[in-house]
């Protein structure tokens, strides 16, 4: 029930902006795009979401296309401890509203 | 900030005994609580839906009899697992809903390593 394609991995330089793609072209006008993290054998860690806007916290931004159909995550500067799976989620718009997971992005944050 | 809590974070059992999970909502209400369940180097799976009050709701695949879910109050929601094999050995997350408002997303607890021997 994923709507969501990422690639599988991404290496990154320490100290440099990972960007993550994801693509969600199935998304319907009330959906919202969530992007959560997995650090190894951890519980999924909210990152960021938005409905159209571009977004921006503390940890990321998160840049949606107009059309809605792609999103991409931004870590400005990557450290080691980022090194992560990332997973882009649209929020199922049935009554139980539940998370379908991906298979996300491997992300390798390179010293 | 919202925080879910999951019980016990390992556990190591013998084949054909039931095994419980519990998820707390430390600092809100959940109506809603999620199961899924995670094998190595693999995605998350959700497995069911727990409603307060309610019977769970379960996707496609995942057996009812023997995953238990109960979800008796606000705050707690508990999966047994019953007779386990070793086949059932995997990571269980929970996660809980922190607000009514949809644009929410969802926080999850640490996750319950069971190993089944």
């Amino acid at each position: 029930d994923a709507k969501t394609t990422q690639p599988p991995s991404m290496d990154c330089a320490e100290g440099r902006a990972a960007n993550l793609p994801c693509n969600h072209s199935t998304i319907s006008g009330n959906e919202y795009v969530y992007w959560y993290r997995q650090i190894h054998s951890q519980g999924p860690q909210y990152i960021i979401h938005g409905l159209k806007n571009n977004e921006t916290n503390e940890m990321a931004s998160l840049i949606i296309t107009e059309d809605r159909k792609s999103s991409t995550l931004i870590l400005p500067h990557a450290t080691l401890r980022d090194t992560a799976v990332y997973y882009c989620i649209v929020r199922s718009s049935n009554t139980g509203n539940q998370f379908y997971f991906g298979t996300g992005t491997s992300l390798t944050v390179i010293p | 900030g919202a925080v879910v809590s999951q019980h016990p974070s390992r556990v190591i059992c013998k084949s054909g005994t039931s095994v419980k999970i519990e998820c707390r909502s430390l600092d809100f209400q959940a109506t809603t609580m999620f199961w899924y369940r995670q094998f190595p180097k693999q995605s998350l799976m959700l497995m069911a839906t727990s409603n307060e009050g309610s019977k769970a709701t379960y996707e496609q695949g995942v057996e009812k009899d023997k995953f238990l879910i109960n979800h008796a109050s606000l705050t707690l929601s508990t999966l047994t697992v019953t007779s386990a094999h070793p086949e059932d050995s995997s990571f269980y997350i929970c996660s809980a809903s922190h607000s009514g408002d949809r644009s929410y997303g969802y926080t999850f607890g640490s996750g319950t390593r069971l190993t089944v021997v």
